[in-house]
């Protein structure tokens, strides 16, 4: 069975700073690995997606994910956040021949003033 | 081109009452899922479409909540009768390929349930 694991409920960072949310999976085969990212009454927005090739993923937003295969890990990456970035991100998996995508519980980022 | 439409946005209602979910996918997109997210959790898949067939309803609890895509376009997706913990965010997204194609899932902006 496939699996997402978001290891912080919470990230908190200051703007202009560095901001990385976790995601670790499980899953047979190669995985396809998605962010999305959902503001307070919205529904979720996509961000971006890893499917094979390099191994950095560059999606919008200026955001990007590096996946490592022998970690098994998708981290979501912004260089410089900014307040507007403040929402709660999930992590979502799919094997090569599933189509169900599980998702992670979600990591909830606020970026202070 | 247009998102995905739910409506309605919000629905209240007593315990046993029912309600239903409506769905518009994105235009040409054959596959269309149905998600419940409750608060503090990640969506939940309850039911795929391809096209008007049922590619998974296994998480589907049948004895209450029903779904359909006529036509391959709109779906509805119902819930009788109503109990408190089906309160949650209900989901609709849609994507341009079949089953196992690499393509990206596109949301709603869901329908927020709430059961008295």
């Amino acid at each position: 069975a496939q699996s997402v694991a978001q290891p912080e409920d919470q990230v908190n960072v200051a703007e202009g700073n560095p901001l990385t949310v976790k995601c670790t999976y499980s899953v047979s085969g190669n995985p396809y690995l998605f962010w999305y990212v959902q503001y307070p009454n919205r529904g979720l927005q996509f961000l971006l997606k890893y499917i094979t090739g390099d191994n950095l993923v560059k999606g919008s937003y200026g955001f990007e994910a590096e996946f490592n295969k022998s970690q098994t890990s998708f981290h979501l990456k912004k260089p410089s956040a900014l307040v507007s970035d403040s929402a709660l991100y999930f992590c979502a998996v799919r094997g090569f021949n599933d189509y169900k995508l599980s998702f992670g519980a979600g990591t909830t980022v606020t970026v202070r003033a | 081109e247009a998102g995905v439409a739910q409506s309605p946005r919000y629905k209240i209602i007593e315990k046993r009452q029912s309600v239903a979910f409506w769905c518009n996918p994105i235009s040409g997109h054959a596959t269309l899922y149905w998600y419940q997210q409750i608060l503090g959790q990640g969506p939940k898949l309850l039911i795929q479409f391809q096209n008007n067939g049922v590619v998974d309803d296994s998480q589907l609890p049948k004895d209450r909540f029903s779904a359909e895509r006529l036509k391959g376009v709109d779906s509805t997706l119902k819930i009788q009768p109503a109990k408190l913990e089906d309160s949650a965010v209900y989901l609709c997204a849609t994507r341009r390929e079949g089953a196992v194609s690499t393509d990206t899932q596109y949301f709603g902006p869901g329908t927020r349930l709430t059961v008295l």
